[in-house]
């Protein structure tokens, strides 16, 4: 069975710009969630799509959204990039059933702004 | 918001020598799961525990979900270089919540 997979894995944008991540599930998985990874902040949630709908949002600014597809495939968006954004986000995906949490992390992509 | 206090922070050990490693909070936790990160990738999944006291082996590792509900532990036993990587904790309530990570380095 393929894993979670990401694209693009590497990408450089100019502070101001905005960029779009994508991500495709586990073949079967219904839930995506997102997560930034930075040295400083270690990793942080950003939020979880379950069947389309935003499931759960952590505490980032409006600037982070993301959204699903009936496929389950899932995008994120950062809006007006700032120096600060510059970090790994990583999403996993899950069966999103209760009493099944296992989250399964794709290999990441690695946003620089400059 | 809420924390993990992973410890420790980084471990130099002998390959052959086992690891032992912790996670805990203040808060509840209903599962609690470990991961390791390799340079460049994504955590992987290595155990996942669901009920408190619970005890569960994946070959040489062994975790535990603390009785209070509060902390996990991750044990290694023989560890051998390709036990080198980042091992994080991370427990579940609405959201999974990750410790800052154990950075292990193993020398043969």
């Amino acid at each position: 069975k393929a894993g979670v997979t990401q694209t693009p894995r590497y990408l450089i944008k100019t502070r101001g710009q905005q960029v779009t991540l994508s991500c495709s599930p586990i073949s079967g998985h219904r839930s995506v969630s997102w997560y930034q990874q930075t040295p400083g902040q270690g990793l942080q949630f950003l939020f979880e799509y379950f069947s389309e709908t935003q499931r759960n949002k952590g505490n980032f600014p409006g600037r982070f959204s993301g959204r699903q597809f009936s496929n389950s495939r899932s995008e994120m968006n950062v809006s007006t990039l700032e120096l600060g954004d510059s970090a790994l986000y990583l999403c996993a995906s899950s069966l999103g059933a209760s009493g099944n949490y296992e989250q399964y992390f794709g290999p990441g992509t690695r946003l620089t702004v400059t | 918001g809420q924390q993990l206090n992973q410890s420790p922070q980084s471990m130099f050990i002998q390959e052959g020598e086992d690891v032992s490693m912790n996670c805990t909070s203040s808060s509840i936790f209903n599962t609690w799961l470990w991961y390791k990160q390799d340079p460049g990738e994504g955590p992987v999944l290595l155990i996942a525990l669901y009920k408190a006291g619970e005890l569960t082996s994946n070959g040489r590792l062994t975790a535990q979900f603390g009785i209070t509900r509060k902390d996990s532990f991750l044990n290694i036993s023989a560890s051998i270089p390709s036990d080198v990587g980042i091992y994080f904790c991370a427990g579940l309530r609405t959201a999974l919540i990750f410790g800052k990570g154990t950075t292990l380095s193993v020398s043969s």
